[in-house]
């Protein structure tokens, strides 16, 4: 079935050092792939995202790229904070209309050191 | 602000005693899920209202339900709750005409 890897599970820098998480995603078919940031104890939030029609998106700190050729996606955090510290989780989206759901990767927990 | 609200945040529940755990929002939005999230993993989806159309997961069990009374509110029935079922439960909503989701708080859900 369709599946989503994420790299690395974990990944510590320090404040101001930039983060890169990585995903990899099996169904061709997948046009949407959206970025959320879960803190302890919360629901996922909605943090960035991209289309297949585009290569890259930034907003500010955050970045987004896309490979459709390699099925790869990639969040960029530059200038890392402490708030910034969190499980990030890519996902992918598959089917259509009424079908239409998102396979999340496995996590990573994002840690910055002060 | 327009947003998905959960209650309640917290629900401890016995042993194969039924728990309902709502959702609502305010999106106006047509697509409701609800996901279940076990310590450290990624959001599971057992099911999907696209309008009033249930959409089941494959792998789902039987011992989880849904409602869905109107555009607003959807709710999960576990009926007989086990020890595996202790997680946070998620809901999310959408626009058919995007993929968007968005979640709410959560249910973090005990069973004793």
């Amino acid at each position: 079935g369709e599946n989503v890897e994420q790299h690395p599970s974990t990944l510590s820098v320090q404040e101001g050092d930039s983060a890169v998480i990585k995903c990899t995603y099996s169904d061709s078919a997948s046009n949407y792939f959206p970025w959320y940031k879960q803190e302890l104890g919360k629901g996922p939030q909605l943090i960035i995202d991209i289309r297949s029609n585009v290569g890259e998106k930034k907003d500010q700190r955050i970045a987004v790229t896309l490979n459709k050729t390699a099925k790869h996606f990639s969040l960029h955090i530059t200038e890392t904070q402490p708030e910034d510290s969190a499980v990030y989780f890519c996902a992918a989206s598959i089917g259509r209309g009424a079908t239409n759901k998102l396979i999340f990767g496995t996590g990573t927990l994002l840690a910055v050191q002060p | 602000d327009a947003m998905v609200i959960q209650n309640p945040r917290y629900q401890v529940t016995q042993f194969g005693k039924p728990v309902t755990l709502s959702c609502s929002q305010t999106l106006n939005h047509n697509v409701m899920y609800w996901y279940q999230q076990k310590s450290s993993q990624a959001p599971k989806l057992l099911f999907h209202y696209y309008d009033k159309d249930f959409n089941n997961e494959a792998d789902t069990p039987d011992n989880f339900q849904s409602r869905r009374p109107n555009t607003s509110f959807c709710f999960l029935d576990i009926r007989s709750p086990g020890l595996g079922d202790a997680a946070m439960y998620l809901c999310a909503t959408s626009m058919d005409s995007s993929y968007e989701q968005y979640f709410g708080p959560g249910t973090r859900l005990t069973v004793t």
